[in-house]
């Protein structure tokens, strides 16, 4: 969905670097979160925010930061990457002001820690 | 824990039949079911939900059946494509609580053959 883009689409990195993950969106929605995606395994929540000042942990966030720097963004950090770290991740955002709470997901982000 | 349990893990069936993908859940307190589709190199997008006061739930060929003493749901795909072929994901929450936070199963991938 054009409306919500992730920076960069394909990343290679060693272990140890920090790397930093970007989302951004145009739907105007309060909701953002950052999902992993294993083989397997799933969607997995690693952080959400349902506002700029609203941050907080998901299933799975040992290893991993974020930051809300305004509404449309919302930056995923792992600050010393380790390889079972490699995943795709995935950035949505979400408007609860209907009547259900659709999440609206972005391409992606894949991820390989050597 | 996980909390929504989705099978088979892989499906594959011919164009023109029936594409069946069942997922249990734990969680009494869920109150909305929807189903995302993922297609190769893009994120997951919303195809259809339902809430456990109806029992069933129809838009075009997806069909949601629900069954809230069991703690079931399906997706039944009628006149299965091959554009159909993709990974299905079951999920679950809690609106009513207002945390809108999704529990997904961990996928069923579809392949459609000629």
């Amino acid at each position: 969905d054009a409306d919500v883009t992730q920076t960069p689409r394909n990343r290679i990195t060693k272990t140890g670097k920090r790397i930093m993950l970007e989302c951004s969106q145009t739907k105007g929605h309060d909701r953002m979160y950052w999902y992993r995606q294993d083989p397997g395994l799933g969607l997995q929540l690693i952080y959400y925010s349902f506002d700029v000042k609203d941050i907080n942990k998901g299933e799975i966030s040992d290893g991993y930061s974020v930051s809300r720097q305004a509404q449309a963004k919302f930056s995923l950090s792992l600050e010393s990457a380790i390889p079972n770290q490699t995943a795709l991740y995935f950035c949505a955002t979400s408007d609860p002001s209907g009547s259900t709470d659709t999440q609206y997901f972005g391409p992606g982000t894949r991820l390989t820690v050597l | 824990q996980q909390q929504v349990k989705q099978s088979p893990q892989s499906l594959i069936v011919q164009k023109g039949g029936i594409s069946i993908i069942n997922c249990a859940y734990e969680n009494t307190a869920f109150d909305y079911f929807p189903w995302y589709q993922q297609f190769p190199g893009k994120g997951p997008a919303l195809l259809i939900a339902i809430r456990p006061d109806v029992s069933e739930k129809k838009e075009g060929r997806f069909t949601i059946s629900f069954n809230k003493s069991a703690k079931q749901f399906s997706l039944h795909i009628m006149d299965s494509q091959p554009g159909d072929s993709a990974t299905y994901f079951c999920a679950a929450s809690i609106q009513g609580a207002g945390s809108y936070q999704l529990t997904f199963g961990k996928g069923t991938k579809l392949s459609v053959i000629p």
